[in-house]
């Protein structure tokens, strides 16, 4: 069974860096592309960007690149999304999925990783 | 940057039929996906490459396509339907991924 399992939540400080986990189990974790979406509160869902972790090649939507860095590490089958300097206007609800690349879609999500960015 | 839209919400009675479009210039090329997110949940793939049902999804839940829209259909609604369903897709060189706005569905 494919699983993905998120770090807990988190509470910063505007200018704190940040980065939230997901390990991912059932599957060949180094074999498939893995991407995180932005769920801002009470807003939709947007799309960050997704990373290979055989070769750790990644593609960030316009709207995140520079903002975030996203990374894994197939040695401990985890993908990371980072922050080096946090703003308020990162608080939101991120989620990592399990992407089918060719398609170009998330087949398996992880539950979610609330982070909360107030003074 | 590439859109998707979609209405912002959708109300129908138990038992009814309820149908959810997504429109976006780059549908006739790129496939869609639908996901359904109830509160507090992940979202859940319920229809890929325009109307192919991931197994143990219910039946009632169908999805097509005509030129730059597609359209998730759920027949006989239940109140279990009731949540967010947001459209997904590719830019036309599938460099970027999109999702669209969201649509809330209120089963009345």
């Amino acid at each position: 069974e494919v699983q993905l399992v998120q770090s807990g939540a988190e509470v910063k400080k505007p200018g704190e860096s940040l980065n939230i986990s997901c390990k991912g189990s059932g599957y060949t974790f180094s074999n498939y592309w893995i991407g995180w979406v932005r769920q801002m509160p009470g807003k939709g869902l947007e799309w960050m960007g997704i990373t290979y972790p055989s070769d750790s090649e990644t593609r960030y939507s316009p709207s995140f690149q520079g903002q975030v860095t996203i990374s894994a590490d197939k040695s401990i089958s985890t993908a990371y999304l980072q922050w080096n300097s946090l703003k308020a206007s990162d608080t939101a609800m991120y989620f990592c999925a399990r992407a089918n690349y060719y398609d170009s879609f998330f087949e398996y999500w992880g539950q979610g990783s609330l982070v909360t960015v107030s003074s | 940057s590439y859109e998707l839209t979609q209405p912002p919400s959708v109300s129908v009675s138990p038992g009814q039929t309820a149908r959810i479009t997504c429109s976006g210039d780059a549908l006739p090329k790129q496939y869609a996906y639908w996901y359904q997110q109830k509160p507090g949940q992940a979202p859940f793939l319920v229809i890929y490459k325009d109307s192919e049902r991931p197994s143990g999804i219910p039946e009632r839940f169908s999805g097509s396509s005509s030129g730059t829209t597609v359209t998730l259909t759920i027949s006989g609604v239940q109140a279990e339907d009731e949540a967010d369903y947001y459209c997904q897709s590719a830019d036309s060189s599938a460099t970027s991924w999109v999702f669209g706005g969201g649509t809330k569905l209120t089963v009345l």
